[in-house]
């Protein structure tokens, strides 16, 4: 199957904690993408890879958060001193090349519960 | 900045009606237009796109059309099936912006 991996698929932690969620891409493909889905607020951007580095940050909700991407595939976000309010489904997506017009891929996500 | 502005939900019809989720958008350059949607307990899955005006998507029965001049591309099917309940997303992607911007999305249920 080679689509996009997402893990873990569910999380709960504590208030407090910090927390790693990883996206692996499909094979190939140089762009990447992540994104938050919550009652609230729908589906967010949080940030963008090309290849390994981060044009585009813009959605970061505070410094809490980060991302990085190595040999230009997987990807790990960070949350630090997670709190109640990142509570929400994180999702990865992944596409063959950059442009406006290329469709993303995306995974099943990570069910992020902060207790 | 960019927006997607969908139907307000959930939308509920019997098997075989016919479908429309109006989508509007707002956006600074000449974007791409798509619908992605959310099978129940499955991940978000691109259903089609659009990328000029009068573009055209279609997939699996569903069809939408890029309007430039009412900035819409409502999503359209002639006979849903029970098949099709899903969570419904419009998104658009502005040129040299890369991320996708999602509309709220519209909760779809088909009853027998």
């Amino acid at each position: 199957g080679a689509g996009v991996s997402q893990s873990p698929s569910n999380k709960v932690t504590e208030k407090g904690k910090d927390v790693e969620l990883r996206c692996d891409p499909i094979s190939g493909h140089t762009a990447l993408y992540w994104y938050r889905q919550s009652l609230g607020q729908g589906l967010e951007f949080l940030i963008y890879f090309q290849g390994n580095s981060a044009p585009d940050k813009s959605g970061l909700p505070s410094d809490r958060f980060s991302a990085e991407r190595t040999g230009g595939s997987v990807s790990t976000l960070t949350i630090q001193r997670t709190q109640q309010e990142d509570s929400a489904v994180y999702l990865c997506a992944s596409s063959s090349r950059t442009g406006s017009n290329q469709p993303q891929h995306f995974g099943d996500g990570t069910r992020l519960s902060i207790l | 900045g960019d927006s997607v502005t969908q139907m307000e939900g959930p939308v509920t019809l019997s098997e075989e009606a016919f479908l429309t989720i109006n989508c509007t958008y707002t956006a600074t350059g000449y974007p791409s237009l798509f619908w992605y949607v959310q099978y129940p307990g499955e991940g978000l899955q691109l259903l089609l796109k659009a990328t000029k005006a009068d573009d055209k998507g279609s997939n699996k029965g569903f069809e939408a059309t890029y309007r430039k001049e009412t900035t819409s591309f409502h999503l359209e099917k002639g006979s849903v099936q029970v098949s099709d309940s899903a969570v419904y997303f419009c998104a658009l992607s502005d040129p040299g912006a890369q991320k996708l911007v999602f509309g709220q999305g519209t909760r779809l249920t088909i009853n027998p």
